[in-house]
């Protein structure tokens, strides 16, 4: 799977966006991009994926840029329950050995403040 | 309503020991998973069982068997403990996506503690 590149560390104001940038100029053109994040103490928890398209559900945004080679997930109106370790992820569903490893980076840690 | 549920959620015990950890999802799922936080924060995969069949062994020592009685279960059996396993184990779990790859869905963890 391609490597993805995040920064380190964000803060976001409460109530506004949070636009979290990753970068993952090496995907293929069978890569998904995925999003977890991590709330502390517990699990990963899955938030959006896409492969080309813009994607929107009840969590966030998902912008793909069109060469791929990187992404934004958008949080539209972050709340203090958003602060977390943000993953970005690329998967591909090809079978061997990479069937279904996630392999997580470091991530972003966001910090929403009041 | 626990999709994902792991047991014990802490477990402290001394070096040499044996134990299990259990995890069971109630999702439907045919693909069940083991990940490892160490102390840096770092999670990686460690097993992977599709329909009771181990698909993925990422390197781990020959202390950590996995088992899959069933498709909604995969537990974690560990020999002779060390102070290096001490860590947060996660289960997950996902259906096989035949075109998309599928979420995995996490649990909550078990925090192993190593004396």
């Amino acid at each position: 799977d391609a490597k993805t590149t995040q920064p380190p560390s964000m803060d976001c104001a409460e109530g506004r966006a949070a636009n979290l940038p990753c970068n993952h100029s090496t995907i293929s053109g069978n890569e998904y991009v995925y999003w977890y994040r991590q709330i502390h103490s517990q699990g990963p928890q899955y938030i959006i994926h896409g492969l080309k398209n813009n994607e929107t559900n009840e969590m966030a945004s998902l912008i793909i840029t069109e060469d791929r080679k990187s992404s934004t997930l958008i949080l539209p109106h972050a709340t203090l329950r958003d602060t977390a370790v943000y993953y970005c992820i690329v998967r591909s569903n090809a079978g061997g050995t990479s069937y279904g490893k996630l392999t997580f980076g470091q991530g972003t840690i966001l910090t929403v403040h009041p | 309503d626990t999709a994902v549920s792991q047991t014990p959620k802490y477990l402290v015990t001394q070096m040499g020991n044996d134990k299990s950890i259990k995890c069971e999802q109630n999702l439907g799922h045919d693909t069940m998973y083991w990940y490892k936080q160490d102390s840096k924060k770092f999670l990686k995969i460690m097993f992977s069982y599709n329909n009771k069949e181990l698909i993925i062994n990422e390197t781990v020592p020959n202390r950590f068997s996995p088992k899959s009685p069933d498709k909604a279960h995969l537990n974690l059996h560990i020999n002779s403990l060390e102070l290096g396993d001490s860590a947060v184990y996660f289960c997950a779990s996902s259906s096989s996506g035949t075109v998309v790859p599928q979420p995995q869905h996490f649990g909550d963890g078990t925090r192993l503690s190593i004396l």
